[in-house]
């Protein structure tokens, strides 16, 4: 089956400078993967998604990374802004068949004006 | 458009009391699903749904139940309520299966549950 892991629970990042997020997933019998941000409160949304075919996918500040010998995603967010603060989430297809999405333990994410 | 609409955002229950998440989307989505989400757990997958009439289990699916219909509604329903059910639930639905790219979950606000 698969599984996802983000090892780092939380992170703090000064306004301006990169936030990197990191995510580890282990099956990769599927090749598409996805960021989500949550904010108190409310659900969480889409924020960027990644095919296999690519090792890098670019929106405005957001780019994600793809290192599938690896089996590794990273979220980089440049410039950080305090709005940026919020539970940012990957996730990936589970591991024997469509309709399952799995997504790992989340990171914090806190920028400091 | 509404998008993904719960109710009720928050309900208390007693042990072995039972109870329905409701959940509808506007969007025409065939795939629909239920979360929770549980401190340092992340969001596990309890049910889903790829068309009307189709259900399958996820990863966390004892103590629930679920049926799908109709393409816009995908209630959950607690048996008998315990306090491991304490969480936030979500539903979320996509165009296309998760895995895809048409597979973007929109996601609804949530419901908190609490089980004494």
């Amino acid at each position: 089956d698969q599984q996802v892991k983000q090892n780092s629970p939380s992170l703090s990042v000064q306004e301006g400078r990169i936030s990197i997020l990191n995510c580890d997933y282990t099956n990769s019998m599927f090749d598409y993967f996805l960021w989500y941000k949550k904010y108190p409160a409310e659900g969480p949304t889409f924020l960027i998604s990644i095919s296999s075919i690519k090792d890098k996918n670019e929106d405005g500040r957001f780019t994600v990374f793809l290192n599938k010998s690896a089996k590794h995603l990273s979220l980089h967010i440049v410039p950080s802004q305090p709005g940026d603060s919020a539970v940012y989430f990957c996730a990936a297809p589970g591991g024997t068949s469509y309709g399952k999405l799995t997504f790992g333990q989340g990171t914090i994410l806190t920028v400091h004006p | 458009n509404a998008g993904v609409t719960q109710t009720p955002k928050f309900q208390v229950l007693k042990t072995g009391q039972s109870m329905t998440l409701q959940c509808a989307q506007d969007m025409n989505h065939e795939y629909m699903s239920w979360y929770r989400q549980d401190p340092g757990m992340g969001l596990r997958l309890i049910h889903y749904s790829v068309g009307a009439g189709i259900t399958d289990q996820g990863e966390v699916p004892n103590g629930y139940n679920v049926s799908r219909s109709t393409t816009e509604d995908f209630p959950l329903r607690l048996l008998s309520a315990a306090p491991s059910q304490t969480s936030v639930y979500f539903c979320a639905s996509s165009y296309d299966t998760p895995g895809t790219g048409n597979g973007e979950l929109f996601f609804g606000e949530g419901s908190r549950l609490t089980v004494l």
